[in-house]
């Protein structure tokens, strides 16, 4: 198993500038989450889905849509991006509430 | 708003020392508790608590939930340098669809020696 995989692992976007970020799971599970980590800080949770096609918001969600086609791939979309949206981004997957977490992609918007 | 608190915010300690972390929450539809230990990349699972009083151990590390003073602590006897991370505290949340995790700041331990 790969577990949870992310791209890229780093990304340097201008101002206004669109991305998505993708997230893969090879473990079956139905929960899928999104998650910002600023420095020094813990992580806040962006989105969140229970399963294909469900998704919901989390704490901030501002500034960024997500998608859930199948259960594996959970992909994370900045549409026009901006430089308080420079953070480490984390997708997570979890099962019986234990989270498994990808590798991060860094992100920073000039 | 549920809120998760950790203390101290960084401890810089000797080999051999052991160091207790603390959580305390304040959250609504509580379901766990869960440590995490953060080096330099994603969070790695370290312990998930949902009964009070019951220790759970793994090696040196250690936990233990209190939900009727609403804390954990998270004991490292003998420390070494490999255990310097941020150690990270979260409490999961039943929403009625989903367990949602909301997180503390994080410890930062710094093993010296």
């Amino acid at each position: 198993n790969a577990g949870v995989t992310q791209t890229p692992k780093f990304r340097i976007l201008k101002i206004g500038q669109s991305m998505t970020l993708q997230c893969a799971q090879d473990m079956n599970h139905n929960y899928m989450y999104w998650y910002r980590q600023d420095p020094g800080m813990g992580l806040k949770l962006i989105y969140y889905s229970v399963g294909a096609g469900i998704t919901d918001k989390g704490e901030v969600p501002n500034g960024y849509n997500v998608s859930r086609s199948t259960t594996e791939d959970f992909p994370l979309r900045l549409e026009l991006a901006a430089p308080s949206q420079t953070s480490v981004y984390f997708c997570a997957s979890s099962w019986n509430n234990e989270q498994f977490f990808g590798p991060g992609t860094r992100l920073t918007v000039l | 708003e549920d809120k998760v608190v950790q203390s101290p915010l960084s401890l810089v300690v000797h080999e051999g020392d052991t160091v207790t972390l603390n959580c305390s929450y304040e959250v609504t539809n509580f379901r766990s508790l869960l440590w995490y230990k953060q080096e330099k990349k994603a969070p790695t699972f370290l312990f998930m608590l949902t009964s009070s009083g019951i220790e759970k151990k793994s090696g040196r590390l250690s936990s233990i939930l209190d939900k009727k003073e609403l804390f954990s602590i998270l004991n490292i006897t003998a420390t070494q340098t490999g255990d310097s991370a941020v150690y990270l505290c979260a409490v999961g949340l039943y929403t009625g669809t989903a367990s949602k995790l909301t997180f503390g700041t994080g410890t930062r331990l710094q093993v010296t020696l």
